[in-house]
């Protein structure tokens, strides 16, 4: 069975920096792409960044892009999202959730449980 | 990017009800488009992908249709479960984006 477990969320100030990770198993990680997607408070999802299995190869929403890196550690099986300068608008559950395919593809399934990110002051 | 818009946002059913959502997309995606479901506290669960194929699992009482620019999701008759969030989502084009979601209810 595919499992996600994300953990590192908090409360941070505003400019603040957090990781996240993403502690997979059930699956041979390196062969399938990872992305991030997030959930503000009471909204909608969005999608954040995505890397391919390899790990050469990733995307950034324009909302996050130079603020936020995604890494992967395929001997650990495990997921990364660095942030900072952390804004209130980043406040949201991060979910990871497993891709398709090794390639980037955008189609998530299935999603981890999620992590909070709080960021005030 | 491309913006993806569902209707209605709240629909208010009964339990045998059938319902349909409608996504309508701001370019053509083909047929690359995935209905999720989530359920509060919850992350989101994939049902359908590719407009009209059913993840394995999922009930048959949901179905997709669609292409290009305007897509459906109708689950057949409305089950106790099926009470959630639905989104639709386009993997045509980086960066995938969602809609803005249509919480099913009991009425």
């Amino acid at each position: 069975e595919v499992q996600l477990l994300e953990s590192g969320g908090g409360l941070v100030q505003p400019g603040g920096s957090l990781r996240l990770s993403c502690a997979a198993s059930g699956f041979t990680f390196s062969n399938y792409a990872m992305s991030w997607v997030r959930q503000a408070p009471g909204k909608g999802l969005e999608w954040v960044s995505g890397i391919s299995g390899s790990g050469g190869t990733t995307y950034y929403a324009d909302s996050v892009k130079g603020r936020f890196t995604i890494s992967r550690d395929n001997s650990k099986n495990t997921l990364y999202l660095q942030m900072i300068s952390l804004r209130a608008e980043d406040t949201a559950v991060y979910y990871c959730a497993k891709e398709g395919k090794i390639t980037i593809f955008g189609l998530f399934d299935p999603w981890g449980q999620g992590t909070l990110v709080t960021v005030s002051s | 990017d491309i913006q993806m818009t569902q209707s209605p946002s709240t629909l208010s059913a009964s339990v045998g009800d059938r319902v349909t959502i409608t996504c309508r997309a701001s370019q053509s995606i083909s047929n690359w488009l995935a209905w999720y479901q989530q359920k509060p506290g919850k992350a989101p669960k994939l049902l359908i992908y590719k407009a009209s194929s059913l993840q394995s699992g999922v009930p048959s009482r949901f179905s997709g249709s669609g292409s290009g620019t305007e897509f459906t999701l109708t689950i057949s008759s409305l089950q106790p479960d099926d009470f959630a969030t639905y989104y639709c989502q386009q993997y045509n084009s980086y960066w995938w984006t969602f809609g803005q979601g249509t919480k099913a209810e009991i009425k």
